[in-house]
């Protein structure tokens, strides 16, 4: 069974504070990891596609990294407004329209 | 660019009711929409999939005579919660994948609010 976790569940840090939040996965065969943020009452905002270990994108002060076991979003120098849940969600190799599996979630809360 | 839109953003309504969500993509066609619901504090639970012109694909546990879901067109779904009751309140969010932009990538709706007196 396809598996998603995410670490750590919240994450509290200062602003300029860089640090890492890691999302593990257990796929038959990855066909592709997506990485989201969502803010309180809102839908998920895409972020970053990752297919293949090795492969790292990067968006202002964001930048997503993608290993055969688990992906990492860095976060450098966060400001408040980073302040979100991380979502990151897998999608197994095979059949084109695999649906999509989440993980539950980083927490994170910048403060000033 | 792949701008999904839901309406209504929120909704409050009385047990019985049947309550319709609409989701659009906006700028692209999307040949497959999904709909999720999501608890508070928790992460998205898919509850269908569906391609324009095909019958939704239900997940597990999923009533599909209580969530009527139709995709008319490449840039339409609907989401009729039937009967609804108090158990059916959460934050439904409908989410589009079609041509253009990352391959597989899903574009999500702001998500509707639904309240069941």
């Amino acid at each position: 069974e396809d598996q998603v976790t995410q670490s750590p569940e919240a994450l509290r840090l200062q602003e300029g504070e860089s640090s890492s939040l890691n999302c593990s996965y257990t796929v038959s065969g990855l066909r592709g990891l997506f990485w989201y943020r969502q803010d309180p009452g809102k839908g998920p905002e895409f972020l970053f596609t990752l297919y293949s270990a090795g492969e790292e994108k990067e968006k202002e002060r964001l930048k997503a990294t993608l290993t055969k076991k688990e992906s990492f979003l860095h976060i450098t120098a966060p400001k408040p407004e980073d302040s979100a849940t991380y979502l990151c969600a897998v999608q197994e190799g095979g059949n084109y329209g695999q649906n999509f599996v989440f993980g539950p979630g980083t927490r994170l809360s910048v403060l000033p | 660019g792949a701008v999904v839109s839901q309406h209504p953003s929120r909704v409050i309504c009385k047990s019985g009711t049947s309550v319709k969500i609409e989701c659009r993509s906006l700028d692209f066609q999307a040949t497959t929409m999904f709909w999720y619901r999501q608890f508070p504090k928790q992460s998205l639970m898919l509850m269908a999939t569906s391609n324009e012109g095909s019958k939704a694909t239900y997940e597990q546990g999923v009533e599909k005579d209580k969530f009527l879901i139709n995709h008319a067109s490449l840039t339409l779904s609907t989401l009729t919660v039937t009967s609804a009751h108090p158990e059916d309140s959460s934050f439904y969010i409908c989410s589009a994948r079609g041509r253009g932009g990352p391959p597989d990538t899903q574009y999500f709706g702001p998500g509707t609010r639904l309240t069941v007196l």
